[in-house]
């Protein structure tokens, strides 16, 4: 079948590092996406990985284990701005997008 | 470049009437479009999905007859709630995508709120 789980809500400071894990179960498996959604508003493309390792975009890195099946998606300096939802998404073999339910991420001063 | 507009942003309506959103690929041709609806803290849920031409697939579930979907050019998309109902008050993201352009990325549209009196 075909599921996306990652964690409903994670808190963390200012100016630190946070890490959100992604796993997933999906039949063609072709690729993995990231997407950065603030309250009201469409969602934001962060990161594309399909092959194993890490792509590194700013203070944005993005993990990918085709083997096991997970993905995490790591912000480092945190500010207050990236207080937002951040929607793991994975793309089957018809490059449809099986959305995960998204991580509330809470930033506190 | 990869622009997707969504007109209008906000609508409120009365109960039992139809609203029509319009969802459109300002710099590239939407080989496909996707409609989705997000509840408030909840996830994008996907609607349908449609190619330039042809009928939408609906996901199960969503009513093909109340959620009208026509995508009569590369660039232009449209959705069609029938008879509104307050249930259906929701915000309604369309994205586009483009054969042949890396990661098969799907590009937003801002979003359409709606609201049913």
């Amino acid at each position: 079948g075909q599921n996306i789980d990652q964690p409903t809500e994670m808190t963390a400071t200012e100016g630190a590092i946070v890490q959100i894990n992604c796993t997933y179960q999906t039949s063609g498996f072709n690729g993995l996406f990231w997407y950065q959604q603030h309250a009201g508003e469409a969602p934001t493309f962060l990161s594309y990985n399909v092959l194993d390792g890490l792509e590194e975009k700013g203070r944005f890195s993005s993990f990918l284990s085709r083997s096991k099946g997970y993905s995490y998606l790591l912000l480092k300096e945190l500010q207050m701005k990236d207080s937002a939802s951040y929607l793991c998404a994975s793309s089957d073999s018809n490059y449809q997008l099986i959305w995960g339910a998204g991580t509330k991420l809470i930033i506190k001063p | 470049g990869a622009v997707v507009s969504q007109h209008p942003s906000w609508v409120i309506c009365k109960s039992g009437t139809s609203v029509k959103i319009e969802c459109r690929s300002l710099d590239f041709q939407a080989t496909t479009m996707f409609w989705y609806r997000q509840f408030p803290k909840q996830s994008l849920m996907l609607m349908a999905t449609s190619n330039e031409g042809s009928k939408a697939t609906y996901e199960q579930g969503v009513e093909k007859d109340k959620f009208l979907i026509n995508h009569a050019s590369l660039t232009l998309s449209t959705l069609t709630v029938t008879s509104a109902h307050p249930e259906d008050s929701s915000f309604y993201i369309c994205s586009a995508r483009e054969d042949g352009r890396d990661y098969n990325e799907q590009f937003f549209g801002p979003g359409t709120r709606l609201t049913v009196l």
